[in-house]
């Protein structure tokens, strides 16, 4: 089946750093992505959608300059966590579909980030 | 746009017993209605889905009922195992417009041996 891979797996980094995270579609081409954050014990929540080629679409209360997202290629978005404070310690999750529909929707496996 | 409501958030049965999930959702245009198994700090496994055109899906033990009119949808487990003891989430998109699913808040299932 299709394969979305994200990385990295975790990551831990200090107060006003920026990170990086990476999903990549490993045998299809995604024109579309979605970035989902999930704090413990709750349910997913969108934060953007990323469009290939586009500017993403935040979701209301998602701030876009501090979550950047890159959509430069049909198989790669990234989200980067700018100025990273303790209370973005989350799980983010990237997903993607095969086709236009939007169903069929493949998830990476998530990243945790920790920001001490 | 679109609000998934879920029930119960937390759900114990026996082994062997079965357990329902139940979902509702607001967006008339939402016609995939996917059901995810979550182990904690991993991706949500997709467990069964359903669309709009179809109502009722089962897959050996597990199986999805939809009702468009009253916008509901419930997971039905039968013969549960204490492997199925995870959180569940109900989700739901569209086709056209918002395609991100929505999820619901989920549903924390606990078998008990």
């Amino acid at each position: 089946g299709a394969v979305v891979s994200q990385h990295p797996s975790w990551v831990i980094c200090k107060s006003g750093t920026s990170v990086k995270i990476e999903c990549r579609s490993l045998d299809f081409q995604a024109t579309t992505m979605f970035w989902y954050r999930q704090f413990p014990k709750q349910s997913l929540m969108l934060m953007a959608t990323s469009n290939e080629g586009s500017k993403a679409t935040y979701e209301q209360g998602v701030e876009k300059d501090k979550f950047l997202i890159n959509h430069a290629s049909l198989t790669l978005s990234t989200l980067t966590v700018t100025s990273a404070h303790p209370e973005d310690s989350s799980f983010y999750i990237c997903s993607a579909s095969r086709d236009n529909s939007g169903n069929t929707i493949y998830f990476g496996e998530g990243s945790w980030l920790t920001v001490v | 746009g679109e609000n998934v409501e879920q029930h119960p958030s937390t759900l114990s049965v026996q082994e062997g017993d079965s357990a329902v999930i139940k979902c509702t959702y607001s967006d008339s245009a939402s016609n995939y209605f996917p059901w995810y198994k979550q182990e904690l700090g991993k991706r949500p496994q997709l467990i069964i889905d359903i669309r709009s055109n179809v109502g009722e899906k089962k897959d050996q033990r597990i199986a999805v009922t939809l009702n468009k009119t009253a916008k509901h949808f419930s997971l039905h487990i039968t013969e549960t195992q204490p492997e199925d003891s995870a959180v569940y989430f109900c989700a739901a998109s569209s086709k056209t417009g918002r395609r991100a699913l929505t999820f619901g808040s989920g549903t924390r299932l606990q078998v008990q041996p």
